[in-house]
């Protein structure tokens, strides 16, 4: 199967600052990333739909501003959680697809930002 | 707007033996795929089969497999001789083929292997 990475699989940081988390497929091109959010023994949240060289498309609720994503190439998305705070502690999880075919989902191994 | 549902939301299976994961699943669409994907504790999610809505042969990876009722819209995973390493919340997803975009995941189901 394809291989998706992401980076840092765990960050610590101060409220206020901000949080880039990168995702990229290693072996593959991927035009359209996903990202979601994760708590503890739950589903996957989808916050936004990353698309190659366009804006995001985010889900509903989800804040713009707060969680910045960029898809500036094939194989690299990333997801800037801004001015961060306790309550954006999480985990979060990239996935990415071939463009063509039944679209199976390959996963990053997630990253886990804790807000101090 | 699909929507997928796993009623159970823990199962536990003797190292071994057999289990089936339920995952039903509504739409009104014809042409689509479903999926079933594992979370282990490390929690990188992997693929672990697929089925396309159009064939009506059910789906075999090694001693995963799918009985797959179209017309019930249910999508059940049943894992044979069931090792410690299956323990994982696993889960159902559906993908249109028409209107290609997200994944709908259902809400999961951990599963306990005892040895």
């Amino acid at each position: 199967g394809a291989v998706v990475s992401q980076h840092p699989s765990r960050v610590i940081c101060k409220s206020g600052t901000s949080v880039k988390i990168e995702c990229r497929s290693l072996d593959f091109q991927a035009t359209t990333m996903f990202w979601y959010r994760q708590f503890p023994k739950q589903s996957l949240m989808l916050m936004a739909t990353s698309n190659e060289g366009s804006k995001a498309t985010y889900e509903q609720g989800v804040e713009k501003d707060k969680f910045l994503i960029n898809h500036a190439s094939l194989t690299l998305s990333t997801l800037t959680v801004t001015s961060a705070h306790p309550e954006d502690s999480s985990f979060y999880i990239c996935s990415a697809r071939f463009s063509s075919g039944a679209g199976e989902l390959f996963f990053g191994e997630g990253s886990r930002l804790t807000v101090l | 707007a699909q929507t997928v549902t796993q009623s159970q939301p823990e199962m536990s299976v003797q190292e071994a033996e057999t289990v089936t994961l339920s995952c039903t699943y509504d739409t009104s669409e014809s042409d689509y795929y479903l999926f079933w994907y594992k979370q282990p504790p490390s929690r990188q999610m992997i693929l672990v089969i697929r089925q396309e809505a159009y064939k009506q042969q059910n789906a075999t990876e090694n001693r995963f497999s799918v009985n797959f009722q179209k017309a019930a819209k249910s999508f059940s995973l049943k894992i044979s001789d069931s090792q410690l390493g299956d323990a994982a919340m696993y889960f159902c997803a559906y993908r249109s083929a028409i209107r290609a975009g997200k994944s709908t995941f259902g809400d999961g189901t951990t599963l306990t292997v005892k040895p």
